[in-house]
Parts: C-alpha cells; sequence; structure tokens
C-alpha cells in the first residue's frame, strides 16, 4: 500500500492552523497512525486509529479521514511543533510510511 | 518508565553483517509485537520488520527479506536485527519500537549502521 503525503513542505506562522493529508493506494479503513519527528530524534506517536489523540499529546493536533483519505490539522501552530510529520499505515503488511511533510517557521 | 536502547550499530563493508539488539524495560516485554524501523541520512522512516510476541509471526519488508532476521528472547525482554548482505542503500538509523496500533508508542534513540568499503 502506497502512502502519499501532501504538501512535503509547507512554512507557516505560529498560531497558524496547518493541514497535512496522506492518501492511501487503498482502502485501509482507519489503520492509520501520525508521527512527528524531530531533528536527531526518534519519531514520536501523535495519533493512531486516524483519530484518536495519543496519551500526553495537545489537543491542538487532530485527525481525521478513513478509507483513503486523511488529514492532520494543528489547530494553532506552535513553536515546539516544527518538524517533520509521517502518516503510516498498518491496515496489512508491509506497514508503509508516507514520505513526511516538514513544517518549518515563516 | 518504559524504555528501549539500542546498541550493535556501527561501520561495515558491504557484504558483511552485523547485529543489533534492543533491549528493554519498564513493560511487560512478552506481551508486545516489536517492530524495526530505519531511517536513511536525510530520508524518510522505512518499516523493515515486525515479530509478535510469541514469535509465531514475523513480517519483513521486501527490501530486507532475505537478508535480515528479526527475533526476541522474552527471557531478556531483548530483541534483535540479524543483518546479512548488507549494502549500501542500507545505511541508516536504525530504531526499534513497540508496537502500538500497529506503529510504535515508544522508540528507542536509534543505532546508526553505515555500510560503506
Amino acid at each position: 500500500i502506497q502512502m502519499t503525503q501532501s504538501p512535503s513542505s509547507l512554512s507557516a506562522y505560529v498560531g497558524d492552523r496547518v493541514t497535512i493529508t496522506c492518501r492511501a493506494s487503498q482502502d485501509i479503513s482507519n489503520y492509520l497512525v501520525w508521527l512527528q519527528q524531530k531533528p536527531g530524534k526518534a519519531p514520536k506517536s501523535l495519533i493512531y486509529a486516524a483519530s484518536t489523540l495519543q496519551s500526553g499529546v495537545p489537543s491542538r493536533f487532530s485527525g481525521s479521514g478513513s478509507g483513503t483519505d486523511f488529514t492532520l490539522t494543528i489547530s494553532s501552530l506552535q513553536p515546539e511543533d516544527f518538524a517533520t510529520y509521517y502518516c503510516q499505515q498498518y491496515n496489512s503488511h508491509p506497514r508503509t510510511f508516507g514520505g513526511g511533510t516538514k513544517v518549518e517557521i515563516k | 518508565e518504559v524504555q528501549l536502547v539500542e546498541s550493535g550499530g556501527g561501520l561495515v563493508q558491504p557484504g558483511g553483517s552485523l547485529r543489533l539488539s534492543c533491549a528493554a524495560s519498564g513493560f511487560s516485554f512478552t506481551t508486545y509485537t516489536m517492530n524495526w524501523v530505519r531511517q536513511a541520512p536525510g530520508e524518510g522512516l522505512e518499516w523493515i520488520a515486525s515479530i509478535v510476541s510469541s514469535s509465531n509471526n514475523i513480517y519483513y519488508a521486501d527490501s530486507v527479506k532475505g537478508r535480515f532476521t528479526v527475533s526476541r528472547d522474552n527471557a531478556k525482554s531483548s530483541l534483535y536485527l540479524q543483518m546479512n548482505s548488507l549494502r549500501v542503500g542500507d545505511t541508516a538509523t536504525y530504531y526499534c519500537a513497540r508496537d502500538y496500533y500497529g506503529s510504535g508508542d515508544h522508540w528507542g534513540q536509534g543505532t546508526l549502521v553505515t555500510v560503506s568499503s
């Protein structure tokens, strides 16, 4: 299953609403996670089952979608949110990641 | 506190072998599926293998199938990745991750494998 993220990068101001999309090449129901990775660090899980927030993740993060089209939204971008975001499907093996979206400061 | 600590990375020549280890603590290792994920320098994430708690089911990415072998020792709370026939393209930071909803809710800090002559 191919996972396609868009955009590959974006620039935004602190306080902006940011939306990242992820499209699966076939129906994956809601078997999707979103991860955040900062430079030099391991990834961190934000959302699983497409829309369920991991414990401890701020509520400004939200996920939606099912089937083939998914969205990660950051309602009000904070300085600590500048990072690369990945989607990953777990509908079937092999697990596959999207190519990543780098969120940079404008 | 959940901790995952990878070790065993380093420089190896093409065609060589390396064995990575992941020491787990702070949770019941025997009840979790475990994953290996890698990241080439400057590139995205690539899932490479998963092993269920009993070791009865193991899954590999096509890119490593037949060359890499994942195993675990539940008595030692340890996960392993035996990498054979290494290629330059296997150069990456290798992460172990505790599986949660098909991905990782806890990750190690990673260990760098460099394949170069």
